[in-house]
Order: structure tokens, then C-alpha cells, then sequence
């Protein structure tokens, strides 16, 4: 199984800010792509699927390069309770069957 | 929503001894269960795959005799970590396929051993 990649950080942001976290997958037969949030010592939550068209949830924006191979998740206008580990999640079916491939986390710390 | 129930959510067990695992699926059928591991400020890492009524495919490096994983039913699936060495604690965490519409977690098991 092939990596996928995201800056650690931290990202320490002011309230209100907008701030961008990318990934990078290696693995071309990756076929399907979320973005996952984790708080510290529990377990992942989806916030959002990533679509080549590119789509959007409130103050959440995520948008897929397949050619570059590449996603991203825009936040905007954060909130203190946004800060949490966001995991970039890549689906890989090939001759071995099907697997998540998680990212390491890009840490994103919210502050007053 | 589709819910895993995974218990327990944390084990302290003394080393040489076995500990199991369970993450059920409440409302759904799991036909596929992954099973992770994450150690503090890494990502998680799959160790495999199980398949109801199928042996499990292990990831390179996971011990499949170490790492016991029986999924007899459509909604249970068990991770059974024999002879557990203080190396072996880590956060245990399950996930289903909800089948197109992404991936549910279990509430993860933090095991220690000591």
C-alpha cells in the first residue's frame, strides 16, 4: 500500500481565520477520498467526502486534483471546537482488495 | 445512523496474556470489517481486513497468529491479541464500509500492557 501524505503542522490559527490543509496520495488506483476529523483519543469522524467537482459543507470546502494527485479542505471562518486532527483518508481497492489509507493528521489548534 | 459498538474501550492487562476485541454492528450488516492500530501521534495503521465467514487478509508485517480475527456474523467481528507484550499497547480501532457513503468507526480500545 502506497503513502498518503499530509503537513503535520501544528496549525495555530486566530478565530476567524481561514486556513488550508492539502494532501498528497501516491497510489493512482486510489479511487474514492474523505476527509476525516479526529479529537485527541477518539476515534475518526467523517466530515466530508471529496469529489473532483469539488464540494462544499458550510464552512468547509474540499476539492480533489486527480491529475496532481492531490486533495485539500478549506476551513473558513474557524472556530475554537474546529480545533482537532484533520486525517486525509484515501480508498485503495486493487488486487489486494479494499483499504482506508489514512494520512498521518494535520493538527489544527484554534485560539481566542 | 449506522453505529459499530467497540468494547472494551480501554484493557490494562498484564503481559502474556490474551485480550479480545469485539465491534458489533447495531443497525447494519458489516460484511467488511478493518481493524487498525495507532500509536500516540502516528496515523492509524491498517492491520486487516476481515471478511464474514472468510479468513482475514493481514497487512505486511502484522502477525496473523498474534493478531487473531474471527468474523463468524454479518454484525460481529472479533480482534484478538494473543500472548499481548507491552509493545502491543496502542489504540485499537474497527471500521465498516456503509457501503458507498464512507466508513464508520468503532469508539476504539485503548489497551496498555504492563
Amino acid at each position: 500500500r502506497k503513502e498518503v501524505e499530509q503537513d503535520p503542522g501544528p496549525f495555530n490559527v486566530p478565530e476567524g481565520a481561514t486556513v488550508a490543509f492539502n494532501c498528497t496520495y501516491s497510489n493512482s488506483a486510489s479511487q474514492s477520498f474523505f476527509w476525516y476529523r479526529q479529537d485527541c483519543r477518539k476515534e475518526p469522524k467523517l466530515l466530508m467526502s471529496v469529489y473532483s467537482s469539488g464540494n462544499e459543507d458550510g464552512r468547509f470546502t474540499a476539492q480533489l486534483n486527480r491529475a496532481s494527485q492531490y486533495i485539500s479542505l478549506l476551513i473558513r471562518d474557524s472556530k475554537l471546537s474546529d480545533s482537532a486532527t484533520y486525517l486525509c483518508v484515501v480508498i485503495l481497492r486493487d488486487q489486494a482488495g479494499t483499504a482506508l489509507i489514512f494520512g498521518k493528521g494535520t493538527t489544527l489548534s484554534v485560539s481566542s | 445512523g449506522a453505529v459499530v459498538s467497540q468494547h472494551p474501550s480501554w484493557v490494562i492487562c498484564k503481559s502474556g496474556t490474551s485480550v479480545k476485541i469485539e465491534c458489533r454492528s447495531l443497525d447494519f450488516q458489516a460484511t467488511t470489517m478493518f481493524w487498525y492500530r495507532q500509536f500516540p501521534k502516528q496515523s492509524l495503521m491498517l492491520m486487516a481486513t476481515s471478511n464474514e465467514g472468510s479468513k482475514a487478509t493481514y497487512e505486511q508485517g502484522v502477525e496473523k497468529d498474534k493478531f487473531l480475527i474471527n468474523h463468524a456474523s454479518l454484525t460481529l467481528s472479533t480482534l484478538t491479541v494473543t500472548s499481548a507484550h507491552p509493545e502491543d499497547s496502542s489504540f485499537y480501532i474497527c471500521s465498516a464500509s456503509l457501503g458507498g457513503t464512507g466508513y464508520t468507526f468503532g469508539s476504539g480500545t485503548r489497551l496498555t500492557v504492563v
